[in-house]
């Protein structure tokens, strides 16, 4: 089945500064592969998905890229604030439904 | 709209005992999956169900089950509890399968004694 490694598991950057979050999947045939945020005690929410057919993504300060060939996709978050401090898990996932395998989350702190 | 809703929030059960974990999808949402959380092992997929019918299934032993009703609410049941069962369950709607963002609730919090 799928497997989806994160890397790294915790990130402290400056306030300011970019982060980067990177993962990688073990089957091919994943084509969908969101992002999904995680503030202490909430629940996890979504902040960007890619699909397999684009290579690039980008939503105001955040972007996704997918490589598909090296089976890796990474969350770029730039211009990094106090509140981008939060879990982040990315995901892949067969599109014959929503079953989602995680990566084990990249806990990320923004200090000012 | 309301948010995905589960029920109950905390849940203190002992060791043997069996447990039913509710979830009330937003309204319209047909497909509803099933996470587990715990601190070392991050969000782990339980199952996922789409018109009362169960479309996928994770690794997990045949003690952690599942249904669907007509109206898309969802029911999980674990059996025997053991030690290790103890966590975060987050249950997730989505409008339709595949390619539809998760909406997840706020969780139940299994605690096994």
């Amino acid at each position: 089945g799928e497997n989806v490694e994160q890397h790294p598991s915790t990130l402290s950057v400056q306030e300011g500064d970019s982060a980067v979050i990177k993962c990688t999947y073990s089957d091919s045939a994943s084509n969908y592969f969101p992002w999904y945020k995680q503030e202490l005690g909430k629940r996890p929410q979504l902040i960007i998905d890619i699909r397999s057919n684009v290579g690039e993504k980008k939503d105001q300060r955040i972007a996704v890229t997918l490589n598909k060939t090296a089976k890796h996709f990474s969350l770029h978050i730039t211009e990094t604030q106090p509140e981008d401090s939060a879990v982040y898990f990315c995901a892949a996932s067969i599109v014959t439904g929503t079953a989602l395998i995680f990566g084990k989350g990249t806990t990320l702190s923004v200090s000012s | 709209k309301a948010g995905v809703t589960q029920t109950p929030r905390y849940l203190i059960k002992t060791r043997g005992q069996q447990v039913t974990l509710s979830c009330s999808p937003i309204s319209g949402h047909r497909s509803v999956s099933w996470y587990q959380q715990t601190p070392g092992q991050g969000l782990q997929f339980l199952f996922e169900y789409f018109s009362e019918t169960q479309r996928n299934k994770g690794n997990f032993p045949g003690r952690f089950s599942g249904r669907q009703f007509s109206n898309s609410r969802s029911e999980m049941n674990v059996s025997t509890l053991e030690l290790g069962d103890s966590a975060l369950y987050l249950c997730a709607s989505s409008l339709v399968t595949g390619y539809s963002p998760l909406h997840f609730g706020n969780g139940t919090r299994l605690t096994v004694t």
